[in-house]
């Protein structure tokens, strides 16, 4: 069964450093998302992509934040100088949207652990 | 703005019996309701939407979620527990407007004791 891949599992990085999480969407999907879980808190959305560009964001995703598609196959999110209250797992997710209204599929996440 | 509401951060169970994992929504326009569940250490696997149709929807594992336009709801069930049942749900909304991004519930947790 096709599944969305996220690279590294972990990441742990010095505060004010630049970090890329990696992602690599379900094939033939065109949507994709970005979002990140706070230890203990619920699953917030920070952006959707599609068709080369954001299509939406959250206040959440500011300057600090850029996501691209620098191949026909990964996806990243670049937070450019990280804070301590970066630390969270962030989940990537991809849709179908041949079809309208499919739901979401996420990857595994990335702990990024900024210290 | 749309939000979602699980007031139960958890639920206890026992093996056999049904369950059922609350969920609020609100939402501008025609909702999508979705219900994901997290196991440990894993990421977020999709058990069921509502999108139109049916008040009854059926997904994976047995479970099942009935839609109720005029409660707002959108609660998750299972006729009969299972042990490997317990988990993390998450209740989401995605609204029309041309709003793409779910909105997720805080969450809860689910026990079943055998």
């Amino acid at each position: 069964e096709p599944e969305v891949t996220q690279t590294p599992s972990h990441q742990v990085t010095q505060m004010g450093q630049e970090v890329i999480l990696r992602c690599v969407p379900i094939s033939n999907h065109l949507y994709f998302y970005w979002y990140r879980q706070i230890l203990g808190q619920k699953v917030e959305f920070l952006v959707s992509f599609y068709n080369n560009e954001i299509s939406e964001k959250s206040e959440i995703f500011d300057d600090q934040f850029s996501v691209e598609r620098p191949d026909g196959s990964n996806f990243t999110l670049k937070i450019r100088s990280t804070k301590l209250e970066d630390s969270a797992m962030y989940f990537c997710a991809s849709r179908d949207t041949r079809v309208t209204n499919t739901e979401a599929f996420f990857g595994q996440g990335t702990r990024l652990t900024v210290v | 703005a749309q939000s979602v509401a699980q007031p139960e951060d958890q639920v206890n169970v026992a093996e056999g019996n049904p369950l059922t994992v609350k969920c609020t929504y609100s939402v501008s326009g025609n909702p999508y309701l979705f219900w994901y569940v997290q196991y440990p250490n894993r990421g977020l696997q999709f058990l069921l939407k509502y999108i139109t149709g049916d008040n009854l929807v059926k997904g994976s594992y047995g479970f099942e979620a009935e839609f109720n336009k005029s409660q707002t709801s959108f609660h998750l069930k299972k006729p009969s527990a299972l042990v490997s049942d317990s988990a993390l749900y998450f209740c989401a909304v995605r609204g029309g407007g041309g709003a793409d991004g779910l909105t997720f519930g805080k969450g809860t947790h689910l026990i079943i004791q055998p």
